[in-house]
């Protein structure tokens, strides 16, 4: 199947910082990417749905000012968590959407946790 | 919401077929269904989809019943990796968009036990 690579893997920051998190599709080009949010013992929740060229649709509840979504070309999107608190310690995951096929492909996540 | 509805928790021997049933009762006939799995720690996996025919791949079969009303998802010789988290989501086959987001359950907990 096609490959979704996310980056990084697991991170720490202090309290106010800013973090990106990088989401490619290696070997297919993704017109349409989204990202989840995860907490412990609960399901993923969709964040956002963010397409090529164009400004990214948040769902309700998530403020598009904290969590800046850019996805520049065909296979790059990034997550910034600017201002990080405590409570967006999280697991972040991003999909990519293979087109041939239909199939939604999944990075293998990024923990983040806040200090 | 999701569309679906699973058991909370499965277990199964090792060597033995894993068979995960799933509820779509409104599914809509332009929906398809997927199969996803969540390991411990990672991203979900794809595992298999399909609209009204049974589908069959390298990882698993996927059985459809004829009104499409619920499938079963049939691992044949589970193994201590398939331990997971297994998700049954139903999707419009026109995914362009937001239309293309999975709307995740809360899944079925399958233990592979030796």
């Amino acid at each position: 199947g096609a490959v979704v690579s996310q980056h990084p893997s697991w991170v720490i920051c202090k309290s106010g910082t800013s973090v990106k998190i990088e989401c490619r599709s290696l070997d297919f080009q993704a017109t349409t990417m989204f990202w989840y949010r995860q907490f412990p013992k609960q399901s993923l929740m969709l964040m956002a749905t963010s397409n090529e060229g164009s400004k990214a649709t948040y769902e309700q509840g998530v403020e598009k000012d904290k969590f800046l979504i850019n996805h520049a070309s065909l296979t790059l999107s990034t997550l910034t968590v600017t201002s990080a608190h405590p409570e967006d310690s999280s697991f972040y995951i991003c999909s990519a959407i293979w087109v041939r096929g239909g199939i939604q492909y999944f990075g293998a996540g990024t923990r983040l946790s806040v200090l | 919401d999701a569309k679906t509805t699973q058991p909370t928790s499965m277990d199964c021997a090792e060597g033995r077929a894993a068979n995960l049933p799933c509820n779509h009762s409104t599914i809509s006939g332009n929906e398809y269904v997927y199969w996803y799995r969540q390991i411990h720690s990672q991203g979900p996996q794809y595992i298999i989809h399909g609209l009204k025919n049974n589908e069959t791949n390298e990882m698993a079969s996927l059985i459809i019943t004829e009104d499409r009303k619920s499938s079963t998802l049939i691992l044949p010789h589970a193994t201590l990796r398939d331990t997971a988290v297994y998700y049954c989501i139903v999707r419009p086959g026109n995914y362009g968009g937001s239309q293309g987001n999975l709307i995740f359950g809360k899944g079925t907990k399958l233990s592979v036990k030796p």
